[in-house]
């Protein structure tokens, strides 16, 4: 069974402030998908990293992928009220023909104060 | 409307009933997945199913069973509900290629009292 250990599991910051979220492992993955989840509503893809050494940026929101493709992170600049939400990390089976099959992070639950 | 459908949102019931689960798709995607999330456990994959005719265990099935009734349609049961399966449960599909995000529905929020 993989593991993805996300972390830390809440942040509580200033409006302004930077931030960063971790997921690790000690399994490869074929890729790593970061979500976000609103209240009621279900995990929304964000950005998914495929190549180790990745980088890929989404406005104020910087993603990437370990050289081993392990472990990734998510960095946001400037945190704002609206980025207030659950972040999750997944990470897509690497091997045979399980391909599509996830395993998802514990989550942070980030809140952005004004 | 929603490409992805779950239903009910909310439900409550008792120990020991019977509960299904539904959720319909209109993405035209082969692949879906049945999850439970739990607070600070994240998502964790109950179900899943890459065509009708396929259909996996995940991680924590026990206590579960589903059905694969048609491209766009599956659903999940608890045959005997006990109170920890209380939590909130997501439906999800894909397509079958490597790298592809999943999309998910809305959640089922059930209460198992």
């Amino acid at each position: 069974t993989q593991l993805l250990e996300q972390s830390p599991q809440f942040l509580s910051i200033q409006e302004g402030e930077n931030l960063t979220v971790y997921c690790n492992s000690s399994s490869v993955f074929s890729s790593l998908q970061w979500y976000r989840q609103e209240p009621g509503e279900g995990p929304v893809l964000l950005v998914t990293v495929v190549t180790g050494g990745e980088v890929k940026k989404l406005k104020r929101l910087t993603f990437q992928f370990g050289d081993a493709r392990k472990d990734s992170s998510l960095h946001i600049t400037a945190a704002q009220p609206g980025d207030t939400g659950l972040y999750l990390c997944a990470g897509e089976d690497a091997g045979g023909t399980s391909y599509g099959k996830l395993t998802f992070g514990q989550g942070t639950i980030l809140t952005v104060h004004p | 409307d929603a490409d992805v459908t779950q239903t009910p949102r909310n439900r409550i019931t008792k120990t020991g009933k019977r509960i299904m689960l539904e959720c319909s798709q209109t993405k035209g995607h082969d692949r879906m997945y049945w999850y439970r999330q739990d607070p600070g456990l994240g998502l964790r994959l109950i179900y899943y199913s890459f065509d009708v005719k396929d259909i996996n265990k995940g991680e924590i099935s026990d206590g579960y069973s589903v059905s694969r009734q048609a491209q766009a349609k599956f659903s999940l049961s608890l045959e005997s509900a006990i109170p920890n399966q209380t939590a909130l449960y997501f439906c999800a599909t894909s397509v079958g290629d490597r790298n592809q995000p999943q999309h998910f529905g809305d959640g089922t929020r059930l209460s198992i009292l």
